[in-house]
């Protein structure tokens, strides 16, 4: 069955410098997307980053940038010199495709990150 | 405005109230979902909507009802809830066949205190 493993419950990190948050996932189907929202503490999810699992290069959208090593199942997210609004909950989520399209995401159980001055 | 509004943003009610939740997309999305987060727990998806059907009830208890009497809307309808059902519940929608970096797009909850 398809599985999200986030392993850090919180994390801390100082302003300005990097931080990266773990993501393992498990999967039998050769294709696949995984994402990471975000989610401040006014409750919304906010989509930060996507991979495919087709994907040769690993995905950056600014200051987040996505370490995709396929053969560990992994898929870290890295956020480059931290500001304090990088404060809140990050999740981790996969989509399969199963052969045909399908809407269905499986999220992790977070991690709190909690940015310090 | 956003692309997914959820109202009402906070919800106290009695257990023995009947309320509901209002989740609206204008995104042209053709799924919807309701999620419910409690503290320290995983996300979990309660239902989903394809095309105005539902196609997954997560065992979800029947005190929680819900609608969606368009693709655009969806209705969580509580009534005689227990303490425990106090959580944020979030709606998101996405379309039906996703491909590529398509997601979901979520509204910003609605916390709901169940006294």
């Amino acid at each position: 069955a398809q599985k999200i493993t986030q392993t850090q419950p919180g994390m801390f990190v100082q302003e300005k410098e990097a931080v990266t948050l773990d993501c393992t996932y498990d999967t039998s189907d050769p294709s696949y997307g995984l994402f990471w929202y975000k989610q401040p503490s006014s409750g919304e999810m906010i989509f930060l980053i996507y991979q495919g699992s087709y994907d040769q290069q690993n995905a950056t959208e600014g200051r987040y940038s996505l370490n995709f090593q396929k053969a560990r199942k992994s898929a870290n997210l890295v956020i480059s010199a931290s500001q304090l609004g990088d404060s809140a909950m990050y999740f981790c989520a996969m989509r399969e495709w199963r052969g045909g399209a399908t809407n269905k995401l499986i999220f992790g159980t977070g991690t709190l990150l909690a940015v310090q001055p | 405005e956003t692309g997914v509004t959820q109202t009402p943003r906070h919800l106290v009610m009695g257990m023995t109230n009947k309320k509901s939740l209002k989740c609206e997309q204008h995104l042209g999305h053709n799924a919807m979902y309701w999620y419910k987060q409690s503290a320290k727990k995983p996300l979990e998806l309660m239902f989903v909507y394809n095309f105005k059907e539902q196609t997954e009830n997560n065992s979800v208890p029947s005190r929680f009802s819900p609608e969606c009497p368009n693709s655009s809307h969806l209705f969580l309808h509580l009534h005689t809830l227990q303490p425990e059902d106090s959580a944020l519940y979030l709606c998101a929608s996405s379309q039906v066949e996703l491909t590529g970096e398509d997601g979901y797009t979520f509204g910003s909850g609605t916390r709901l205190t169940v006294v």
